[in-house]
């Protein structure tokens, strides 16, 4: 079974500039999460998707948003990007239960110059 | 509001060694609690997961943990080490249906 895949892989933007991540989770997985990891802040949650709904948001501000789409694939998007948006982000896929673990991509790596 | 703490910023093993990796953990109820490695470079990898039932969890490339509910704590384990295990370790728990929160990380060497 194929891993969840995450494109692009790297990024580099402007400081203004927007940008769109996309993220293919694993077949049959109905969640998909999307995390921001630094080296100073670790791995913060942006947000969750559940059947195309929302289920959980981070505190990020509202120039980051995301979507999932019927077939479970999710973009995240960030507008206006700033110069602290430079990041790894990560999204991960599970079954969507509780106790279900969560399948991690490889991840894209925003620089913002 | 839920919280995982892992104390230890790195830690170091000798190859061989029994190694240990901290975890403790806040909930009000009951928790979900999972262990991931990061490769440099890499997404996180699921190692293993408590979810209920016995207290010793085994998981993948030997790991191990033990939930202790008394102690609220999650520690991951492995009877040997090996240089290959050098990686960073992720503690998270996890609370019904809400964000599942990961700790700060602990880097773990293990020497030759």
């Amino acid at each position: 079974k194929a891993g969840v895949t995450q494109t692009p892989r790297y990024l580099i933007k402007t400081r203004g500039q927007q940008v769109t991540l996309s993220c293919s989770p694993i077949s049959g997985h109905r969640s998909v999460s999307w995390y921001q990891q630094t080296p100073g802040q670790g791995l913060q949650f942006l947000f969750e998707y559940f059947s195309e709904t929302q289920r959980n948001k981070g505190n990020f501000p509202g120039r980051f948003s995301g979507r999932q789409f019927s077939n479970s694939r999710s973009e995240m998007n960030v507008s206006t990007l700033e110069l602290g948006d430079s990041a790894l982000y990560l999204c991960a896929s599970s079954m969507g239960d509780r106790g279900h673990e969560q399948y991690f991509g490889p991840g894209t790596r925003l620089t913002v110059t | 509001a839920q919280s995982v703490a892992q104390p230890e910023d790195q830690v170091n093993v000798a190859e061989g060694n029994p190694l240990t990796v901290k975890c403790t953990y806040s909930v009000s109820g009951n928790p979900y609690l999972f262990w991931y490695v990061q490769y440099p470079n890499r997404g996180l990898q699921f190692l293993l997961k408590y979810i209920t039932g016995d207290n010793l969890v085994k998981g993948s490339y030997g790991f191990e943990a033990e939930f202790n509910k008394s102690q609220t704590s999650f520690h991951l384990k492995k009877p040997s080490a090996l240089v290959s295990d050098s990686a960073l370790y992720f503690c998270a728990v996890r609370e019904g249906y809400s964000t599942l929160t990961f700790g700060k990380g602990t880097m773990l060497l293990v020497s030759p």
